[in-house]
């Protein structure tokens, strides 16, 4: 069984410049999450999606931070404008419902921003 | 509000000898509690999961846990430990505050890292 899928693996970009992630989940997964992880630190969630809708985005920085998720299967993340403090690794999960279940991490995103 | 403390920054042991990650909670009702492996450059893999029943929970590679409710802890154990158990643990512990519609939000806590001696 394929695990959770995110690309790029690796970007690095000036301030100011947009950027966008991607997480393909585990099939048959219908919760999909997105954590952000600063170094040293645990994982902090910033979206939390049931199918296509987002019902826990209450840490996510929406200024400038958006995510989507259309058919209920992958998932886009996006910064704009990104800034210097947006250098961290962004984490992909996903899990088969919301309650009690283990979720499935992807291997990250590591965000530099310059 | 639900929290998780790993008091230890790194955990050093010799090879073969037993392990043991530290790792206490804070919640309001019930706690459900996971801990998780990261190594690097790879994801958090999940290892073992405490939701109830038998206080000892017995995870993935040899590893187990003990919930302990008066103690409000969650200890992972290892009765002998590998050089490739080396790696990043992170504790987390669910939370059902009311702005996560009661489900499945993970508090981590800052992870420990477990440093197996040849």
């Amino acid at each position: 069984e394929a695990g959770v899928v995110q690309s790029p693996r690796y970007k690095i970009i000036e301030k100011k410049q947009p950027v966008a992630f991607w997480c393909n989940p585990i099939s048959g997964h219908n919760t999909l999450y997105w954590y952000l992880q600063n170094l040293g630190q645990g994982p902090e969630l910033l979206i939390r999606y049931e199918n296509e809708e987002a019902v826990d985005d209450s840490q996510l920085p929406k200024d400038r931070f958006s995510a989507e998720r259309l058919k209920g299967v992958d998932s886009t993340l996006k910064i704009q404008p990104a800034e210097l403090g947006d250098s961290a690794v962004y984490l992909c999960a996903s899990s088969l419902g919301p309650d009690g279940y283990e979720q499935y991490f992807g291997p990250g995103t590591r965000l530099t921003v310059t | 509000a639900q929290s998780v403390a790993q008091p230890e920054d790194q955990v050093n042991v010799a090879e073969g000898n037993p392990l043991t990650v530290k790792c206490t909670y804070s919640v309001s009702g019930n706690p459900y509690l996971f801990w998780y492996v990261q190594y690097p450059n790879r994801g958090l893999q999940f290892l073992l999961k405490y939701i109830t029943g038998d206080n000892l929970v017995k995870g993935s590679y040899g590893f187990e846990a003990e919930f302990n409710k008066s103690q409000t802890s969650f200890h992972l154990k290892k009765p002998s430990a590998l050089v490739s158990d080396s790696a990043l643990y992170f504790c987390a512990v669910r939370d059902i505050g009311a702005h996560s519609g009661g489900y499945n939000k993970l508090i981590f806590g800052a992870g420990t890292r477990l440093a197996v001696h040849p």
